[in-house]
């Protein structure tokens, strides 16, 4: 079936780096753009980046424009986040997510999202 | 990238109608059509219920429904179950190619 896993949450200390990773699954992954989204404790959602079904095309959130970056795998089905210069809110659950497609069209929904991976930015 | 506002809760009795409303501005809601609502459990993966405004992806019950009207979004859930409580969040594509949430909506089925 159609699925996406994370991993690579952890617990790390303010001003270092994280690696995250999103398997996908049960879908042709190189046609669909990714992206990643997270919710801090007790928080709403909040949008992260994006990335096109080729990879060259990228955007950020200004929360992590400049310290996060996208990218993917098409050969390997995967999808990950570097994150440098981790902050203390940055603390939240990670999500990847995939773009919508219609039988028509493409939309700028997310159908298929993850279970999280949890990361803790804390000394 | 200011967060779209909508209600922090609302609430309503089964067999009713709620509607949870989503505010913008002229730069996401009120600039295009990519307005989408999630159902997030907790535990679980966040569900997309409503996606380009007002359409419903294969599998979703035709009691949601969405719509909008200049720069605020709207999902209605008629027929209210037990089974709806959860938070919904709504988003929008913006004019800077960024995406944007609402900070969420707990609906509790009384």
């Amino acid at each position: 079936q159609v699925q996406l896993v994370e991993s690579g949450g952890g617990v790390v200390q303010p001003g270092r780096s994280l690696r995250l990773s999103c398997a996908a699954s049960g879908f042709t992954f190189s046609s669909y753009a990714m992206h990643w989204v997270r919710q801090a404790p007790g928080k709403g959602l909040e949008w992260l980046a994006f990335i096109s079904h080729d990879g060259p095309n990228k955007h950020y959130a200004d929360s992590v424009k400049g310290r996060f970056t996208v990218s993917r795998d098409n050969s390997q089905n995967t999808l990950s986040l570097q994150m440098n210069s981790l902050r203390a809110d940055d603390t939240a659950v990670y999500y990847c997510a995939k773009e919508y497609c219609s039988p028509t069209r493409c939309s700028y929904g997310f159908d298929v999202w993850g279970l999280g991976t949890t990361v803790i930015v804390s000394s | 990238q200011s967060a779209l506002t909508q209600p922090a809760s609302v609430s309503g009795s089964p067999g009713q109608s709620i509607t949870i409303s989503c505010s913008g501005t002229r730069s996401d809601i009120g600039a295009n059509i990519f307005v989408s609502w999630y159902q997030h459990r907790p535990g679980k993966a966040p569900q997309l219920m409503i996606y380009d405004v007002l359409n419903r992806p294969s599998g979703i019950s035709d009691r949601f429904s969405g719509s909008k009207s200049a720069n605020t979004a709207s999902l209605t859930i008629s027929g209210l179950q037990a089974e709806d409580e959860a938070d919904y969040y709504c988003s929008s594509y913006t004019l800077s190619s960024t995406w944007v949430f609402g900070g969420g909506t707990k609906l509790t089925v009384l």
